[in-house]
């Protein structure tokens, strides 16, 4: 079984639905952190999370929310997701010093 | 100004050749530096680790790191297509949060 699952792997919405991407580690990290991903731009910080009631804002935060239910679980939710929110999300987990373990990663499109 | 700089490429190389993909950084604070690779609709994967200035070996890939030029690069010796990926530099200062490049897509073919 993979180390880092993301659920869903694909999603299509419209627009002002609220979202809910799931992610879920086996490597009892403490660090947890969400990424999107968008062609020409990389990857950008959206939250981080270094323990179960550390939550912290990242470079993209704006429109974005989190959870972090337990030490093996991430959540993000858009609120109301917008059609420039359409992009590649990667959840990823780190026992420290940047060496960070990434799911597969969840396709959204916002219509 | 970006804080890391990386061309996107693409680059394409024949199986065989020797690759060189590199990043420019602006911030001297950076300490650690990474690489990871991504397959197509695939998370990244860490590939290679460096702390500070120097080189790192692990089989056919080499990372160097150039802090006072802030310069990073990866070889990689006879490439194969199984090499095929976009690649991603990241480098962090000292709490845990990277910066990633953009990516350069890489296509070794046979």
């Amino acid at each position: 079984d993979a180390d880092v699952t993301q659920t869903p792997r694909n999603r299509i919405t419209k627009t002002g639905k609220r979202i809910m991407l799931e992610c879920s580690q086996t490597k009892g990290h403490d660090r947890m952190y969400w990424y999107r991903q968008d062609p020409g731009l990389g990857l950008q910080l959206i939250y981080y999370s270094f323990d179960v009631k550390d939550i912290n804002k990242g470079e993209i935060s704006d429109g974005y929310s989190v959870s972090r239910q337990a030490q093996a679980k991430f959540s993000l939710s858009l609120e109301s997701a917008i059609p420039n929110q359409t992009a590649l999300y990667f959840c990823a987990t780190s026992a420290g010093f940047g060496t960070q373990y990434f799911g597969p990663g969840t396709r959204l499109t916002v219509l | 100004q970006k804080e890391v700089e990386q061309d996107p490429g693409p680059l394409s190389v024949p199986e065989g050749a020797i690759v060189s993909l590199n990043c420019t950084y602006s911030n001297s604070a950076f300490q650690y530096f990474m690489w990871y690779r991504q397959y197509s609709r695939k998370g990244p994967e860490l590939l290679m680790y460096t702390y500070s200035s120097g080189n790192k070996e692990d089989g056919r890939f080499t990372a160097q790191v150039d802090k006072s030029s802030k310069y990073i690069s990866l070889f990689i010796r006879d490439s194969q297509p199984s090499d095929s990926a976009t690649y991603l530099c990241a480098m962090m200062r000292d709490t845990d949060k990277l910066i990633f490049g953009t990516g350069t897509r890489l296509q070794v073919f046979p």
